[in-house]
């Protein structure tokens, strides 16, 4: 399996708490990606990272934020956890052709804000 | 935004069948990927084109790159019970990435 932990596999919050889910990499890929799976929609990108400090906004920004301050770790925050945020959150990795693919998805962080 | 339609959304199958399921799209895209997930975990890289008309294959597996980049296309063949899970399929365009809501593959013994 490809060396990619999720942290924490599953929480459990209130509305208006923030909430910082964390991913690391063993790989030394350089592009790391966030999603979140809801059903009907597949997975959504919320933000991805193209090196250390460089970082982009995907499909579904608004409400998160994301830091890369080392190769191998990509966080992603809630600063104020609302119930649509409510989710089955991915992290991925890749290198791939051009401006890189998610080859390598981790086992994923269930989030749950009541 | 670009919308990826997949079907179909679920499949039941008997052990041994052939499978089908494509993804189609109103934009075009530069690359297609294919993705399986199996329950609690994330999803797995199957098969990536990269050119129109494009045909690889893996295993049993085959996809194709259909040659108006707007659609592409998931083969199973002589299914077995462990290709039971969501099959998504994935167009990138530049910075831009989409999937489809996925095909829920159940296969029966």
């Amino acid at each position: 399996d490809a060396g990619i932990t999720q942290s924490p596999r599953h929480k459990v919050t209130e509305t208006g708490t923030p909430v910082t889910l964390r991913c690391h990499q063993t790989e030394n890929h350089r592009y790391m990606y966030w999603y979140r799976q809801d059903p009907g929609h597949g997975l959504r990108l919320i933000h991805y990272s193209y090196g250390v400090k460089d970082t982009d906004k995907g499909e579904v920004s608004d409400g998160y934020s994301v830091s890369r301050s080392k190769t191998e770790d990509f966080l992603l925050t809630l600063e104020s956890a609302t119930s649509s945020q409510t989710s089955v959150y991915f992290c991925a990795i890749g290198e791939g052709q051009g401006t890189g693919q998610p080859q390598h998805f981790g086992d994923g962080t269930r989030l749950s804000i009541l | 935004g670009q919308q990826l339609n997949q079907s179909p959304q679920s499949m039941f199958i008997q052990e041994g069948e052939d499978v089908s399921m494509n993804c189609t799209s109103s934009s075009i895209f530069n690359t297609w990927l294919w993705y399986k997930q199996d329950p609690g975990e994330g999803p797995v890289l199957l098969i990536a084109l990269y050119k129109a008309g494009e045909l690889t294959s893996n295993g049993r597996l085959t996809a194709q790159f259909g040659i108006t980049r707007k659609d592409s296309f998931l083969n199973i063949s002589a299914s077995i019970p462990s290709d039971v899970g969501i099959y998504f399929c994935a167009g990138r365009r530049n910075n831009d990435m989409r999937f489809g809501a996925g095909t829920r593959l159940t296969v029966k013994p």
